[in-house]
């Protein structure tokens, strides 16, 4: 089975702050993408790629930059964290056929 | 543009009784049509997805019939298990270039005993 390994688990940031949430893939898939999870929006598109160097903007990208620097890592940085980005956010790396997610960060912005 | 709709945000039903989770979708293209599950803590996982030869697909006891006529995808299981409690989501993708896979807002599914 894929594996898709997220960091940190739990994160508490101050607002205006930077944060960043790392993701690490083993399975050379070259997609990987950056969902957020809050109730009544269900799973929302930040950010995507396609490899190495690529990234590109998904539904909600405002507020948020993204880096593949290898085909192993994805991350997902805030410049200037708001207590709106208050959310569990889910990295996945795979097929839109079969997306594989890591077990997600849970991200608080006071 | 592309889209999932789940109208329902919360199922309660007694475990035994059927399960029926509504999906329908708006695409301009054909799109393929998934079911993820996430149990309580856990990450999202494929559940089933629609095949292109109008096979119904089933896992775990629970199957979804693609509508084209009606742009449906409801998940079905004929008897409802304590251990089908979780978060369910329709996903849908399109042959619009990006491939990427579209949410609906998910459905929370409670079997009670």
């Amino acid at each position: 089975e894929a594996a898709v390994t997220q960091s940190p688990r739990n994160k508490v940031a101050v607002t205006g702050g930077k944060v960043t949430l790392s993701c690490n893939q083993t399975n050379n898939h070259n997609n990987m993408y950056w969902y957020r999870q809050d109730t009544g929006h269900g799973l929302r598109l930040i950010h995507y790629s396609y490899g190495a160097g690529s990234t590109e903007k998904g539904d909600i990208p405002d507020g948020y930059k993204a880096s593949r620097p290898s085909q192993e890592n994805f991350s997902l940085i805030l410049e200037l964290a708001t207590p709106s980005q208050t959310s569990v956010y889910f990295c996945a790396s795979g097929t839109p056929e079969t997306l594989y997610f890591g077990s997600g960060t849970r991200l608080t912005v006071l | 543009g592309d889209s999932v709709t789940q109208t329902e945000g919360l199922v309660t039903l007694t475990e035994g009784l059927p399960v029926m989770l509504n999906c329908t979708y708006q695409s301009t293209y054909s799109p393929f049509l998934f079911w993820y599950v996430q149990h309580l803590n856990e990450a999202p996982k494929l559940l089933l997805k629609s095949f292109t030869d109008n096979k119904r697909p089933e896992h775990q006891g629970f199957h979804a019939t693609l509508h084209k006529s009606s742009s449906s995808f409801h998940l079905q299981k004929s008897s409802a298990q304590l251990s089908d409690s979780a978060l369910y989501y329709c996903a849908l993708s399109a042959a619009s270039g990006s491939w990427q896979l579209i949410f609906g807002s998910g459905t929370q599914l409670t079997v009670m005993p």
